[in-house]
């Protein structure tokens, strides 16, 4: 079956600019997060959907962030206007249980990313 | 809160070398552990994983074990190939309501040199 697609896979802008990334999660998976992994650091949670509501943004930056998942399948997270602190490699990743990889539902599945660097 | 905590890196090893990267977690009640692996040019996968105390994951000849006395789940490889190279992620995961959060450890590089 077909992985996680994200694009695009690099992003150059300037700071005060916009960006938006584009995630097609796994046929099937109700879950899709995004996570924000900054060089040398693992990856952080940003904002956890099931279907198309939100389950967890307490750590989504709402201020210059935001997420949507239109009819629970594709996703987008924009960020505006971009700061220095923001270059990082944006993970979209999907399951299809909402507590996957707890034990109690299945795998979590990562795309390979998007890097965003903001000069 | 939760954290994870993993040895840093980058670790060289010679091919046929035996592998441990330790890592340590904080955390309240009984969350799963994980290890995650980063190839080159890839995205993050599932190495293996321990649901509860005294389980071990195992996986490509990988294993760690979940040791809930030392709050720790090292993994270890008797035997590394060039192919092993990657980075190395410790996680810990929980759910909390309808959201399921997974807590990262920073990574290791591993390289092995044939």
């Amino acid at each position: 079956e077909a992985g996680v697609a994200q694009s695009p896979r690099y992003k150059i802008i300037e700071k005060r600019q916009s960006v938006a990334f584009w995630c097609n999660p796994i046929s099937g998976h109700a879950t899709l997060y995004w996570y924000q992994q900054i060089l040398g650091q693992g990856p952080k949670l940003l904002i956890q959907f099931q279907n198309n509501g939100v389950v967890d943004d307490s750590q989504l930056p709402k201020d210059r962030f935001s997420a949507e998942r239109l009819k629970g399948v594709d996703s987008t997270l924009k960020i505006q206007p971009a700061k220095l602190e923001d270059s990082a490699v944006y993970l979209c990743a999907s399951s299809r249980y909402p507590n996957a990889g707890t034990g109690g539902g299945s795998e979590l599945f990562f795309g390979e990313g998007s890097r965003l660097t903001v000069l | 809160g939760d954290s994870v905590t993993q040895m840093e890196g980058p670790v060289t090893l010679s091919e046929e070398a035996f592998l441990t990267i330790n890592c340590t977690y904080t955390a309240t009640g009984y969350p799963s552990l994980f290890w995650y692996v980063q190839y080159p040019g890839e995205g993050l996968q599932l190495l293996l994983k321990a649901t509860k105390a005294d389980d071990k994951g195992s996986n490509k000849g990988f294993e760690a074990t979940y040791r809930k006395e030392t709050t720790s789940f090292h993994l270890e490889k008797g035997s590394v190939q060039v192919s092993d190279s990657a980075v190395y992620f410790c996680a810990l995961g929980r759910v909390s309501g309808s959201a399921r959060q997974l807590t990262f450890g920073s990574g290791t590089q591993l390289t092995v040199l044939p």
